[in-house]
């Protein structure tokens, strides 16, 4: 079966620590995989993406992801939090939808909150 | 150059009642995807068009839910005879093209059936 899996529904980390928002996947083929963000009362934003090519991506406001194709995870990262980082945080994953269709498909998300 | 736009940006309805949600998607992009977003859930895939392709309407969780996207633009998400589950943030995001490319989120319909 193809999915992405959050494990944690909430993460806290103090403003200035490094922050990590983990992700997990499983997948037949290459994987797509993509990270939103969601700030209260709007619409998701894009991140970054892995599609090919580095397994390092760097993406918007400072943050990065690394594919690791032998733990299948594409963990969220960013060296040092910011208060203004605190959001919805969703991992996407291309997969097959009932319809025959590739789409993306959202993990449940994980809510972060950066303490000041 | 302009979002992904929608509306209404809240609607209350009374059950039993038939709702339309609309959609802007930006200019030329040839994706179309609804999703649902309930509270303390991830994105619930809806419908997906891409082009003049039949839509994907796999992920629509009954008959009551139809779709369309008139002239490969606008779409509108019709809920017939709404049920208080129906109640959600209603997402529509568009891409240039298909699943690799990024997608493009509007700020969503609250949705919200008495």
């Amino acid at each position: 079966a193809q999915s992405v899996a959050q494990p944690e529904d909430q993460v806290n980390v103090a403003e200035g620590n490094p922050l990590t928002v983990k992700c997990t996947y499983s997948v037949s083929g290459n994987p797509y995989l993509f990270w939103y963000v969601q700030y209260p009362n709007r619409g998701l934003q894009f991140l970054l993406k892995y599609i090919t090519g580095d397994n390092l991506v760097k993406g918007s406001y400072g943050f990065e992801a690394e594919f690791n194709k032998s733990q299948t995870s594409f963990h969220l990262k960013k060296p040092s939090a910011l208060v203004s980082d605190s959001a919805l945080y969703f991992c996407a994953v291309r997969a097959l939808s009932l319809g025959g269709s590739y789409i993306p498909t959202f993990g449940r998300g994980t809510s972060l909150i950066v303490h000041p | 150059g302009a979002g992904v736009s929608q509306s209404p940006s809240n609607k209350v309805t009374e059950k039993g009642k038939d709702v339309e949600l609309r959609c802007d998607p930006i200019s030329g992009h040839t994706a179309l995807y609804w999703y649902r977003q309930s509270l303390g859930q991830g994105l619930e895939f809806l419908i997906y068009f891409q082009g003049n392709s039949a839509p994907d309407k796999s992920g629509l969780p009954s008959d009551r839910f139809s779709a369309e996207r008139t002239g490969g633009s606008v779409s509108t998400l019709t809920i017939q005879r709404t049920q208080q589950e129906d109640s959600a943030v209603y997402l529509c995001a568009s891409s240039r093209s298909g699943f690799q490319e990024t997608q493009y989120f509007g700020p969503g319909t609250r949705l919200l059936v008495l």
